[in-house]
């Protein structure tokens, strides 16, 4: 168990810039989940999978962004045109089952400037 | 929809002193809760939850949390801190079903604690 791995964990781009974060989950894990946490705040969810099924959207995931998880193992989310309103960290978890922990990377921060 | 209130942001004591961390929430139906833990410079771990069965959960270093329908209220304890228990505690809600479980946690805005020497 190699643990939940996010890829970069620290990104800063221009505004009006695209992104995309990487999340490697635990490799027999099936479920796959992305939040955000913006200062002060706890963790939003923002979208999550079974396989390579995204299941379901927050609001807070506007026409900008857009996950995949093509294979059912890795996932990238994207942000196209960042806005400094995107400026947060970003956080991958995943899980065996339905009832059972998430297990959370170590978040990719990102900085719009 | 559900809601999670820590009504204290920050929370500072003394080594050896006992702790409480306040979760509340706000759901029309029945509902999961968890407490998550993040220290310095690491991700979020799953603390302990409550599923269904006993209203006392327990932690593997000393924590427990009491689940009370009543007063919609999930608060966090332990005994006696030890300075390693420093970090950001986060209490979760997720809504109650056939599948249940951690699908689209609900947090609330975390609560920082402090072990003084």
């Amino acid at each position: 168990d190699t643990g939940v791995s996010q890829d970069p964990r620290h990104k800063i781009t221009k505004r009006g810039q695209n992104v995309t974060f990487r999340c490697d989950p635990i490799s027999e894990h099936n479920r796959l989940y992305w939040y955000r946490q913006t200062l002060g705040q706890g963790p939003e969810f923002l979208t999550y999978f079974q396989n390579e099924a995204q299941l379901e959207k927050s609001r807070l995931l506007s026409d900008r962004f857009s996950a995949e998880r093509p294979k059912g193992s890795f996932s990238t989310l994207e942000i196209q045109r960042t806005e400094q309103g995107d400026s947060a960290m970003y956080l991958c978890a995943s899980s065996l089952t339905p009832n059972s922990p998430l297990h959370f990377g170590n978040g990719t921060r990102l900085t719009v400037t | 929809a559900q809601s999670v209130t820590q009504l204290d942001s920050q929370v500072p004591v003394f080594e050896e002193a006992p702790v409480e961390l306040r979760c509340n929430y706000s759901s029309s139906v029945s509902v999961y809760l968890f407490w998550y833990v993040q220290y310095p410079n690491q991700g979020l771990q799953l603390l302990l939850k409550y599923l269904s069965g006993s209203t006392l959960v327990e932690s593997i270093n000393g924590f427990e949390a009491e689940f009370n329908k009543s007063q919609t209220s999930f608060h966090l304890r332990k005994p006696s801190v030890h300075i390693s228990d420093t970090a950001e505690y986060f209490c979760a809600v997720s809504e109650a079903g056939a599948q249940g479980g951690s699908e689209k946690l609900v947090f609330g805005k975390g609560t920082k604690l402090t072990v003084n020497p």
